[in-house]
């Protein structure tokens, strides 16, 4: 029984690329979160998914980033044209359909974004 | 101010003692989570509280709704849970977390 996988575990990429960040949540979950965690700071709410749906992308910035979650396959976390800004380790977890708002939550390993 | 405030930011024990880290909000919660981070990894989630304690093996943790209180105790520490300890609360429905910045806490043996 697997739990959250994230891929890739590193990432680096150069100014102006773009980053593609997937989550594959725990079987059966329908829900995922996407953070953020920058160097020396707290995580930080991104965007909230539901299959083909997202539900609260409040904390995701406007321009450059997107998010999906499609009926079939991972949550993508897409990152264009990416500035040193962007370098920070991206976490997402899942929850389960029935329980959603206050269900214990299950993290990947997070991906460690590096711009150069 | 931020809505999650943990205290202290940063602890160093003995191998052997308890600890006790703090965590403050001030907005309105359905669960408060105790989370553990370690250096370079993942995050797992060690408890999720709407009242009262829970307790699982060395840990336990308590919450006071009225107070918007919640304390995270580790019994006879060990090197091993030197890690970052951080809180989050579910706020609104929708279940997004809001976290604090975390406790660094050291055990030395």
């Amino acid at each position: 029984n697997a739990g959250v996988m994230q891929n890739p575990r590193h990432l680096v990429r150069r100014r102006g690329q773009e980053a593609r960040l997937r989550c594959s949540p725990v079987k059966g979950h329908s829900h995922v979160y996407w953070y953020r965690q920058l160097p020396e700071e707290g995580l930080k709410f991104m965007v909230y998914l539901q299959k083909e749906n997202i539900i609260d992308e409040s904390g995701m910035p406007k321009e450059r980033f997107s998010a999906e979650f499609p009926k079939e396959g991972p949550s993508i976390l897409r990152i264009q044209q990416v500035v040193r800004g962007d370098s920070a380790a991206y976490f997402c977890a899942s929850s389960p359909i029935q329980r959603s708002h206050n269900s214990p939550l299950h993290f990947g390993n997070g991906t460690r974004l590096t711009v150069t | 101010k931020n809505e999650v405030e943990q205290s202290p930011q940063n602890l160093t024990a003995q191998e052997g003692e308890f600890i006790t880290i703090n965590c403050s909000y001030s907005v309105g919660i359905s669960a408060l989570h105790w989370l553990q981070q370690h250096p370079g990894g993942g995050i797992v989630s060690l408890f999720m509280l709407s009242s009262g304690k829970k307790k699982h093996g060395r840990l336990i943790a308590t919450i006071n709704i009225q107070e918007k209180h919640s304390s995270l105790h580790i019994t006879a520490s060990h090197p091993r849970d030197s890690a970052v300890y951080i809180c989050a609360v579910s706020s609104g429905n929708t279940g997004k977390l809001i976290f604090g910045q975390g406790t660094t806490l050291q055990v030395k043996p």
